[in-house]
């Protein structure tokens, strides 16, 4: 399959490790924000998102955190799979009609058995 | 239900040609962006058409266009090809809340 991208930062862990996946965001007025999931030959899959009047938001194994102060997403994967290997983006956007997402450059996550 | 429809998967083209690629949303889906992806600028955003209208445009010169049709499907035409635009072309589709649903893309490449 393609490449999404190279030098991408890289996090490499353990099968059954717990994953944190960290992103900077730009826009202080960016009022959603979403993680995606791509692998090699596939476009992004949606992950989860939060709003910005939330810190937590939990799924089924992932769960993201956002600090407002600083700008901040995190992504963390509990009991991280072979199958959670892939580049992971977070995505911003703010509200209105016109919206339009605005990626972060991406993360490999690559899970060792 | 089916997903957001990319075609074609793979194109090869030669400088200076132009390139039509085409986008079949959700069903009931109204919003269709598209996303050029390229190892060194990431994911960027191209535009976004909403029943019929562009309602953003990224900054992306004259030379990349599109257009949505009535029942909700978008083209998206790139002449006078450079190298340069070789890449990903993502479309995406969503209701007129946020859920954005990606196809698997359209690669380019210019030779």
């Amino acid at each position: 399959g393609e490449s999404v991208g190279l030098h991408l930062p890289t996090l490499s862990v353990q099968e059954g490790d717990n994953s944190i996946i960290n992103c900077a965001y730009s826009n202080s007025a960016s009022d959603y924000f979403i993680w995606y999931k791509q692998e090699s030959g596939k476009g992004p899959q949606f992950i989860i998102d939060i709003r910005s009047n939330m810190d937590k938001r939990q799924g089924q194994r992932v769960t993201v955190l956002l600090n407002k102060t600083v700008k901040h997403l995190s992504l963390q994967i509990a009991a991280t799979q072979p199958g959670d290997s892939a580049v992971y983006f977070c995505a911003e956007t703010f509200g209105g009609a016109t919206n339009k997402l605005i990626f972060g450059t991406g993360t490999l996550l690559a899970v060792q058995p | 239900k089916a997903g957001v429809t990319q075609t074609p998967r793979y194109l090869i083209k030669t400088r200076g040609q132009q390139v039509t690629l085409s986008c079949s949303p959700i069903s009931g889906h109204r919003s269709v962006s598209w996303y050029q992806q390229t190892p060194g600028q990431g994911l960027q955003f191209l535009f976004e058409y909403f029943s019929e209208t562009q309602r953003n445009k990224g900054n992306f010169p004259g030379r990349f266009s599109g257009r949505q049709f009535s029942n909700s499907r978008s083209e998206m035409n790139v002449s006078t090809l450079e190298l340069g635009d070789s890449a990903l072309y993502l479309c995406a589709s969503r209701t007129d809340n946020y859920g954005y649903t990606f196809g698997s893309g359209t690669r380019l490449t210019v030779v």
